[in-house]
């Protein structure tokens, strides 16, 4: 079965430097990946799409990659600031079930 | 432009009693999704809505139904609840008929079930 992992640690960095996040995946293909971020007791919001066919996005601070050969994805931000804390999620697509599988997300931490 | 609003924010039930979760959204959007998030797992989808009038299981639908009561509405119902319930109920959409375009989510409904 389709499998997303992303590290179940948190991830402390300074504030100012780069915070790079990691999701890897397992059994599949995706057409393309999304990453969101979410706050404690809030829904997910949506920050990046990146397609299978793009290398590379970038949106202001964000960065995201997407090798498909090493089936993995990262997520930098550079800059970071401390309200940059938050858990961030990665979500693939499914194949033909519609459906978005989900990684269980990072909690990082910058310290001012 | 409230978006997607979910309510209650937060229920506490008995186990075999019954409650709607409800969503609505504002934004025109055709699907809708019903996820449950745990801690240390990734959310999962318990139905969605591709358009008005179809409803379709998710990932792990059993214990739940659902009913979209027009284009803006989408409620989940639990029939008989139990302890393995508890957890964070989120509805989402988005606007197209794929499925798996950018989603958008409401703040949540906190249940616990003793």
């Amino acid at each position: 079965s389709q499998k997303i992992e992303q590290n179940s640690e948190a991830l402390n960095i300074q504030e100012g430097k780069t915070a790079t996040l990691t999701c890897n995946y397992t059994n599949y293909s995706p057409a393309y990946l999304q990453w969101y971020r979410q706050d404690p007791g809030r829904g997910p919001v949506f920050l990046l799409l990146i397609r299978e066919n793009e290398k590379e996005k970038r949106k202001e601070r964000l960065k995201v990659t997407f090798d498909t050969t090493l089936k993995q994805s990262l997520f930098h931000i550079t800059a970071s600031q401390p309200a940059d804390s938050a858990t961030y999620l990665c979500a693939l697509e499914e194949g033909s079930n519609y459906q978005l599988i989900w990684g269980a997300g990072t909690k990082l931490i910058i310290k001012p | 432009n409230a978006g997607v609003t979910q309510t209650p924010k937060f229920q506490v039930l008995k186990t075999g009693q019954s409650m709607t979760l409800q969503c609505a959204q504002d934004m025109n959007h055709n699907s809708m999704y019903w996820y449950r998030q745990d801690p240390g797992m990734g959310l999962r989808l318990i139905y969605y809505s591709a358009s008005e009038g179809t409803t379709d299981k998710g990932e792990v639908p059993n214990g739940y139904n659902v009913s979209r009561l027009n284009k803006r509405e989408f409620s989940l119902r639990l029939e008989s609840a139990a302890p393995s319930q508890t957890s964070v109920y989120f509805c989402a959409s988005n606007e197209g008929l794929v499925v798996k375009e950018t989603q958008y989510f409401g703040p949540g409904t906190r249940l616990l079930v003793l």
